[in-house]
């Protein structure tokens, strides 16, 4: 099992700041196997970034995803007010695919 | 469109069976792994369990091991999840999950991000 510990817990920003996301593996993800989710209360995940850095279909620009190894991190460029939420990521690259414990954006 | 529809949920005693199920549409079913993941109240996501596409081989959490069996009907474009000797800490809404893919020489390879998922259904394990 791969532990991802996500960082921080909550994060209080504006719309219009940026916001930087960190996700933490206890050992190496194998090929870059990483996604970023996002949810809103009430609704499935949503999938914004798999293979560390890849945008899924209709995600916007200003969500990226970056790193390697066992530091990766999830960065909106200008927060909408949309994108206050949790986000998860998840490893795909070992037996058992395993998702980290979230990071709440909220307004502050 | 990729359409993931659960159905099944519902309230049960500890030590009880339910059946899920995961209607299809959208895609070529036969072609893709799926997946079940699960979300306990206010909790984070945990994935239970996979399923190739010919159902030939299937993947469990080490939680669900022994008590859950996943398995597909291509002819029907479903998926299912039957769930026995459940426990409180099974309550959760559980999300039928398409994983991604890679194509490789012709070969549709899994890759077991989940790309679409279904709205959830509720499984409350209590007495």
């Amino acid at each position: 099992e791969i532990v991802l510990t996500q960082s921080p817990g909550t994060l209080s920003l504006s719309p219009g700041e940026r916001a930087t996301l960190s996700c933490r593996a206890s050992q190496s993800v194998s090929s870059s196997y990483l996604a970023w989710y996002q949810q809103k209360p009430g609704q499935a995940p949503r999938l914004l970034i798999y293979g560390a850095s890849s945008r899924a279909t209709g995600i916007p620009d200003r969500f990226s995803g970056s790193g390697s190894g066992t530091d990766f991190t999830l960065t909106i460029s200008r927060l909408e007010p949309e994108d206050f939420a949790v986000y998860y990521c998840q490893q795909y690259g070992s037996s058992s695919p395993d998702f980290g414990g979230g990071t709440k954006v909220e307004i502050k | 469109e990729v359409q993931l529809l659960e159905s099944g949920g519902g309230l049960v005693q500890p030590g009880g069976s339910l059946r899920l199920s995961c209607a299809a549409s959208g895609f070529t079913f036969s072609s893709y792994a799926m997946s079940w993941v699960r979300q306990a109240p206010g909790k984070g996501l945990e994935w239970v369990s996979s399923i190739n596409s010919g159902a030939g081989s299937t993947y469990y959490a080490d939680s669900v091991r022994g008590r859950f069996t996943i398995s597909r009907d291509n002819s029907k474009n479903t998926l299912y999840l039957q769930m026995n000797s459940l426990r409180a800490e099974d309550t959760a809404v559980y999300y039928c999950a398409k994983p991604g893919a890679e194509t490789i020489f012709g070969l549709v390879i899994p890759r077991y991000y989940f790309d679409f998922w279904g709205q959830g259904t509720l499984v409350t394990v209590s007495s």
